[in-house]
């Protein structure tokens, strides 16, 4: 079955510190990917995703993210956090699998905690 | 143009009860899927709709149903509550199914609470 790895449960930085955070998928086929946000007390907010082209995407809020096949992995970057990217971050993938798109398979979150 | 809404945004239950869960889509948006968020399972995929149809299906008991409106809206329904059903239940929306028509977007879910 297909699935989504994110490698930290939780990462503590402080502003202006760089971010990665993990992304690792088991599907060997034509795969969508991509990262959710939920802030504190908001809903799931779309942050960036990747469909086909350039494996380098960008995103709101100066997120960007690399698709690299070889190694099943989309990683999320952002060269310098501010305080208000604290929040939870949520690795997704769609297959097309059974002919349908419509089943996000999540991983189980990173959160991020951005000290002022 | 309005996000999707649900509704209701807290529920109170106790175990044997059934629940019904709304869902307005984003108006034009014809897929909605449904999803079950857990501290301990994380964000889980339910099922999803497309034109009245159930498309795709997770790994949940029957006691798990849903369906969808010709106006698109949808429902979701549990049968017999257990306390393991206490979680975030999410709605998302999207064009429908296809590559680039699968962005998907939530709602800002219903917490059900099983006592």
């Amino acid at each position: 079955a297909q699935s989504v790895s994110q490698h930290n449960h939780h990462v503590i930085l402080s502003e202006a510190a760089s971010l990665e955070l993990g992304c690792n998928y088991s599907y060997g086929g034509t795969v969508n990917l991509f990262w959710y946000v939920q802030y504190p007390g908001q809903h799931l907010q779309l942050l960036l995703k990747y469909f086909s082209g350039d494996p380098l995407v960008k995103g709101i809020k100066g997120f960007e993210a690399e698709f690299i096949k070889s190694k099943f992995s989309f990683n999320l970057r952002k060269p310098s956090v501010q305080w208000s990217d604290t929040a939870e971050y949520f690795c997704a993938v769609t297959t097309s699998y059974g002919g349908s798109q419509g089943n996000l398979i999540f991983g189980k979150g990173t959160k991020l905690s951005v000290k002022p | 143009k309005a996000g999707v809404t649900q509704t209701p945004r807290y529920l109170i239950k106790t175990r044997g009860q059934q629940v019904t869960l709304s869902c307005s889509p984003i108006s034009g948006h014809r897929s909605v899927s449904w999803y079950q968020q857990t501290p301990g399972q994380g964000l889980q995929f339910l099922f999803e709709y497309f034109s009245e149809t159930q498309r795709n299906k997770g790994n949940f008991p029957g006691r798990f149903s849903g369906r969808q409106f010709s106006n698109s809206r949808s429902e979701m329904n549990v049968s017999t509550l257990e306390l393991g059903d206490s979680a975030l239940y999410l709605c998302a929306s999207s064009l429908g199914p296809g590559i680039g028509a699968n962005e998907q977007f939530f709602g800002p879910g219903t917490r059900l609470t099983v006592l």
